[in-house]
């Protein structure tokens, strides 16, 4: 089916460990995001893409790498998982600015 | 720094009754304004994007306006149904920038 998937969809790991969340999307968007939604913050944007090879901060950006090698992927990466970064990661979509995001399902992500 | 405020955090209305949710930001400077519902587990589904240009947008049973001056948006839903029941949240971008600020959403429940 056409859309955003992510994966996994739950994740469990432990302090120091690297971990690797996917997103892949069937729309070839320009736009890609990752958002963190954590109870007490809301929604909070972590990289975004506007195309290909160009990648950005957001607003809590330390401690993730992101790559976006071909359009249709974005993975997230924590480099040495911590406590802190146990959360809903979202990954979502937009053709131009001017229109809507279109979001996926999240990774529930646990950091022991 | 734009600030998004989402009163109130919750809301419990019985089935049928037609209701607002609002959502106020502190820079009046925006691009465009989105509201989005999300169910339990899941991501975020938009429900009507409304340009800095517009006063109102219609879906159905949702109408959202905007009042740039004041710093508002409000969603209307008419004839709430238990199918309604999920958090709504609203987000702005500003202009020239893909990040969007998000409100820390209205829970609603619709009692059958």
């Amino acid at each position: 089916d056409a859309g955003i998937t992510q994966s996994p969809r739950y994740k469990i790991t432990e302090t120091g460990r690297q971990v690797t969340l996917m997103c892949h999307q069937t729309w070839s968007h320009s736009y890609m995001f990752w958002y963190r939604q954590d109870l007490g913050h809301g929604l909070r944007l972590i990289y975004y893409s506007a195309a290909a090879d160009i990648t950005d901060k957001g607003e809590v950006p330390d401690g993730y790498v992101v790559s976006r090698s071909k359009t249709e992927n974005f993975p997230l990466t924590l480099e040495s998982a911590t406590r802190s970064q146990t959360s809903v990661y979202f990954c979502a979509t937009t053709p131009t600015i001017s229109q809507p995001q279109h979001f996926g399902d999240g990774t529930r992500l646990s950091i022991l | 720094k734009q600030e998004v405020t989402q009163i109130p955090a919750a809301l419990s209305v019985p089935e049928g009754e037609n209701l607002v949710l609002n959502c106020s930001f502190t820079d009046s400077a925006i691009y465009n304004l989105q509201w989005f519902r999300q169910d339990p587990g899941k991501g975020l589904t938009s429900l009507l994007l409304i340009q800095s240009s517009q006063r109102e947008q219609t879906s159905g049973r949702l109408n959202a306006s905007l009042d740039k001056s004041s710093g508002r948006s409000t969603l209307y839903i008419a004839a709430s149904q238990p199918g309604d029941s999920a958090t709504y949240l609203c987000a702005v971008s500003m202009d020239s920038n893909y990040q969007l600020i998000w409100g820390a959403g209205t829970k609603l429940i619709i009692k059958p």
